[in-house]
């Protein structure tokens, strides 16, 4: 069974400073790691996504996120926050290849102050 | 090429009453996830779909839940004698294949009074 935990229902950073989002995962086989936003009312928005190949991936909106497997981990950064940013943040993954659906983290609300 | 299109978008269901949530995929997508998501959690899965067929409804309650895909039309979720604990968002998400990621539509929020 796979598992998805993130850390931190809430994170709160200055407009400009670096962005931290962390998600750690179990998975019984190598998965697949997803990183979705949400906006209120909205539904989900894939921002970035590893399958295979280079740990460090780029998605849209200036995020990224590395797969470091040792620490079975896939945390999201971007280097400088926008007011545009807040919203709530899904890691998620998938059994690489599998025909099940995604398991989801909680979530963290990534909050922007000016 | 059109999203995936969910409706309604809001609704509004009294105890005991049945709610039909319709999802179109995405144009050449055959395959559909089903989601909900309740307040302050993560998306959970449901049940995984293809044309006409139930692939995976691990995700589903047991009672009053069901799901279909026809070959023609939209995928229906349909949960009969609906309970206040059924409340949620419930998102639909539909692929072409099982390689590449789903896109998600907006949401169909169930508000049992």
């Amino acid at each position: 069974a796979q598992s998805v935990t993130q850390l931190g229902s809430h994170v709160s950073v200055s407009e400009g400073a670096l962005v931290l989002l962390r998600c750690n995962y179990s998975s019984s086989v190598p998965p697949y790691l997803f990183w979705y936003v949400q906006y209120p009312n909205q539904g989900l928005q894939l921002l970035l996504k590893y399958t295979t190949g280079a740990t460090l991936v780029k998605g849209i909106n200036g995020f990224e996120a590395e797969f470091k497997k040792s620490e079975t981990s896939f945390h999201l950064t971007k280097p400088s926050a926008h007011m545009s940013d807040a919203a709530e943040y899904f890691c998620a993954v998938r059994e690489g290849g599998g025909a099940d659906g995604l398991t989801f983290g909680k979530g963290t609300h990534l909050i922007i102050q000016p | 090429n059109a999203g995936v299109m969910q409706n309604p978008r809001h609704l509004v269901r009294r105890r005991g009453q049945e709610a039909r949530l319709r999802c179109s995929p995405m144009k050449g997508h055959s395959h559909v996830y089903w989601y909900r998501q309740l307040p302050e959690e993560g998306l959970k899965f449901m049940v995984y779909l293809q044309k006409e067929n139930i692939i995976d409804e691990s995700g589903m309650p047991k009672e009053r839940f069901s799901a279909e895909f026809p070959k023609e039309g939209p995928s229906i979720l349909r949960i009969q004698q609906v309970v206040r604990g059924d409340s949620a968002a419930y998102f639909c998400a539909s692929s072409p294949d099982l390689a590449t990621e789903a896109f998600f539509g907006q949401g169909t929020r169930l508000t049992v009074v």
